[in-house]
């Protein structure tokens, strides 16, 4: 079955620890992207990866780290995380038209 | 840079009747793809229908079609015979093919309730 995944799908954590979101998909995307959606706000990209070791930033991009170093992963990282990046953030890929989100990772920053 | 308007923030549709969320969008891309994404509560995007630009007829996926309006920059969604499980929050989306960023700029959505 085609899917992206996430890991984890809800953490509460504390300002300044670092986290690491996981995300992971088997059709073979070179494209994949990170969004985070708020309310009002509605969903706004923050980083994205045409392929193996090709990143950059998206609209929203601060605060945030991203690695591609296999095709399948692209994890995002908050070194030092704050409360407004409180947040739902999802992975996708892209196919031939339509991108495939992943379930969603909702983060809540004490 | 692209432009999504959803004047819509709430729907309301008995059961078994059809429904039309309004999109209007901007762009100066000559060359774009048209989205709907559905959003139950649950909170999982999940992908309904795709329209590019340059497509001469409308797009349907099952009880989903596209009303697509390119002078006038539209591209509503209408929904046949809705059921209940169709209650979530809808998201109208675009994509500019210039450029190597396959982002997707979305509108703030339209939450449909549907009726019993």
């Amino acid at each position: 079955e085609a899917q992206v995944t996430q890991n984890p799908r809800y953490l509460i954590t504390v300002t300044g620890k670092k986290l690491t979101v996981t995300c992971s998909q088997n059709m073979n995307h070179e494209y994949m992207s990170w969004y985070r959606q708020d309310p009002g706000l509605g969903l706004r990209q923050i980083y994205y990866s045409m392929n193996v070791e090709v990143t950059d930033k998206g609209d929203v991009p601060e605060g945030y780290k991203v690695s591609r170093k296999e095709k399948r992963n692209f994890p995002l990282i908050l070194e030092s995380p704050s409360p407004n990046q409180t947040s739902l953030y999802f992975c996708a890929s892209r196919g031939p038209y339509e991108q495939y989100f992943g379930p969603g990772t909702r983060l809540t920053v004490t | 840079a692209q432009k999504i308007t959803q004047t819509q923030p709430g729907m309301f549709v008995q059961e078994k009747e059809a429904v039309t969320l309004d999109c209007t969008y901007d762009t100066s891309d000559q060359s774009y793809g048209l989205f709907w994404y559905k959003q139950p509560s649950s909170g999982e995007m999940i992908f309904l229908i795709y329209q590019g630009s340059y497509d001469e007829q409308n797009a349907t996926e099952g009880r989903y079609s596209l009303n697509f309006q390119k002078a006038r920059k539209s591209a509503n969604l209408v929904i046949s015979a809705s059921q209940l499980g169709d209650s979530a929050m809808y998201f109208c989306a675009m994509r500019g093919f210039g450029g190597s960023n396959y982002k997707l700029t979305f509108g703030k959505g339209t939450l449909l309730t549907v009726n019993p």
